[in-house]
């Protein structure tokens, strides 16, 4: 499978415990996004990378919250001191930024999403 | 904070029948793209248009976007019970990379 993958599927925690998700791109892709999602509501954006630079972050993604993408393929996303109001699924896309640039914003692939409940 | 809205928030139509799904939205964008999600899992990229068009196809869906009306259409015809989704339109802004997702339409198809 080709796609873009996340590890684990499902993350069930106590309060005040870290977490780490993973997310592997489409292998091409230069460009890696991760957005958190609440029951019956759309995507929010958290942050961005392009290759291994992180170049947007959310005002949601909190002090708590960081995400890397050391050598531009990989990327992990740590929640430290975990809260209940941080339960939700975590989806993480990828997308390839054109050699020729351009200002205009290219089709994200979504992985299947890691679903934290934080008890 | 959501961009923007989707209407109706459900729909509930029999098979065969079409769907239409409107999304609105708040600033001027660079495009607009159309997600499609099956319960508690990824999205899946249905579709993009650019601000310069008003019209793109695709199989069974249609989209129309109007920049002075800030919204935009999701038309899926003879639709499927597998068409059963929450379906979001994700707009992209002049001089942002990230895109800005809309609340969703849960869209039901009774076989």
């Amino acid at each position: 499978d080709t796609g873009v993958s996340q590890d684990p599927r499902h993350k069930i925690t106590k309060r005040g415990q870290n977490v780490t998700f993973r997310c592997d791109p489409i292998s091409e892709h230069n460009r890696l996004y991760w957005y958190r999602q609440t029951l019956g509501q759309g995507p929010e954006f958290l942050t961005y990378f392009q290759n291994e630079a992180q170049l947007e972050k959310s005002r949601l993604l909190s002090d708590r919250f960081s995400a890397e993408r050391p050598k531009g393929s990989f990327s992990t996303l740590e929640i430290q001191r975990t809260e209940q109001g941080d339960s939700a699924m975590y989806l993480c896309a990828s997308s390839l930024r054109p050699l020729a640039g351009g200002t205009h914003q290219e089709t994200q692939y979504f992985g299947p999403g890691t679903r934290l409940l934080v008890l | 904070s959501q961009q923007g809205e989707e209407d109706p928030q459900a729909l509930s139509i029999q098979e065969g029948e079409n769907a239409t799904m409107n999304c609105s939205y708040k600033t001027s964008i660079n495009n607009l793209q159309w997600y499609r999600q099956n319960s508690g899992r990824g999205l899946v990229h249905l579709i993009l248009i650019r601000s310069n068009e008003r019209e793109k196809h695709s199989g069974r869906l249609r989209v129309t976007l109007d920049t002075s009306k800030k919204s935009s259409s999701l038309l899926i015809t003879a639709s499927r019970a597998a068409d059963t989704a929450s379906y979001f339109c994700a707009t992209g802004r002049v001089g942002y990379q990230k895109v800005t997702f809309g609340t969703g339409t849960k869209l039901q198809v009774i076989p």
